[in-house]
């Protein structure tokens, strides 16, 4: 079965300009969750949504946003760029919403973003 | 706030070596994963540990949960280039009531052949 699908791969921008990412997750599955990877911080996180609803949020600025559609598939903003913002933005889909032992989480390739 | 920290950060050997990461924490995590990134793809889970002492091997990796659930590690027998990555651990706690999980920042592993 098709695996996560992030787009577009790549993309650049320019300070305080927003962008807005897409995921489709594997089919049937409800859970999304979002993750910015850079070099200095890793994979921190950024929110989860689950059947349309934002479960879990983590600490980053209200500039970050997201939403899912009915069918699974996730969108995440970012707005007024900064040059901090540089990363590579995970997607990650589980058909549960609870991250525990029995839960999976495959994540897709990722949207590189540079932000000049 | 749960930290994970991975030692070392990097890790350059040869091929046939055998190598061990670290993944500490003061926090204690009901389950924690292991997985591994190559350039310019997403984390693929390895492994899952959930109880305390657990170990568990695939192939030619092995991965320890500590007894306390504070800790594991991942040891590679006989690396090979193929090994090479980005190995990352991430602990799930409950937190708020809802589940969460957090990642160290990972072990650059380079295999040479």
């Amino acid at each position: 079965k098709a695996g996560v699908t992030q787009t577009p791969r790549y993309l650049i921008k320019t300070r305080g300009q927003q962008v807005t990412l897409s995921c489709s997750p594997i089919s049937g599955h409800r859970s999304v969750s979002w993750y910015q990877q850079t070099p200095g911080q890793g994979l921190q996180f950024l929110f989860e949504y689950f059947s349309e609803t934002q479960r879990n949020k983590g600490n980053f600025p209200g500039r970050f946003s997201g939403r899912q559609f009915s069918n699974s598939r996730s969108e995440m903003n970012v707005s007024t760029l900064e040059l901090g913002d540089s990363a590579l933005y995970l997607c990650a889909s589980s058909y549960r919403i609870s991250i525990s032992g029995a839960n999976v989480l495959t994540f897709g390739a990722g949207s590189r973003l540079t932000v000049l | 706030t749960q930290l994970l920290e991975q030692s070392p950060q990097f890790l350059s050997i040869q091929e046939g070596e055998n190598l061990t990461v670290y993944c500490n924490s003061s926090s204690v995590f009901s389950s924690l994963q292991w997985y591994r990134q190559e350039p310019g793809e997403g984390p693929v889970l390895l492994v899952t540990v959930v109880t305390g002492g657990e170990v568990k091997k695939l192939k030619r990796l092995t991965f320890q949960f500590g007894d306390a659930r504070k800790d594991s590690s991942l040891h590679i027998t006989a690396a090979q280039p193929g090994d090479t990555g980005l190995y990352l651990c991430a602990g799930a706690f409950r937190e708020g009531g809802s589940e969460k999980l957090v990642f160290g920042k990972g072990t650059k592993l380079t295999v040479n052949p």
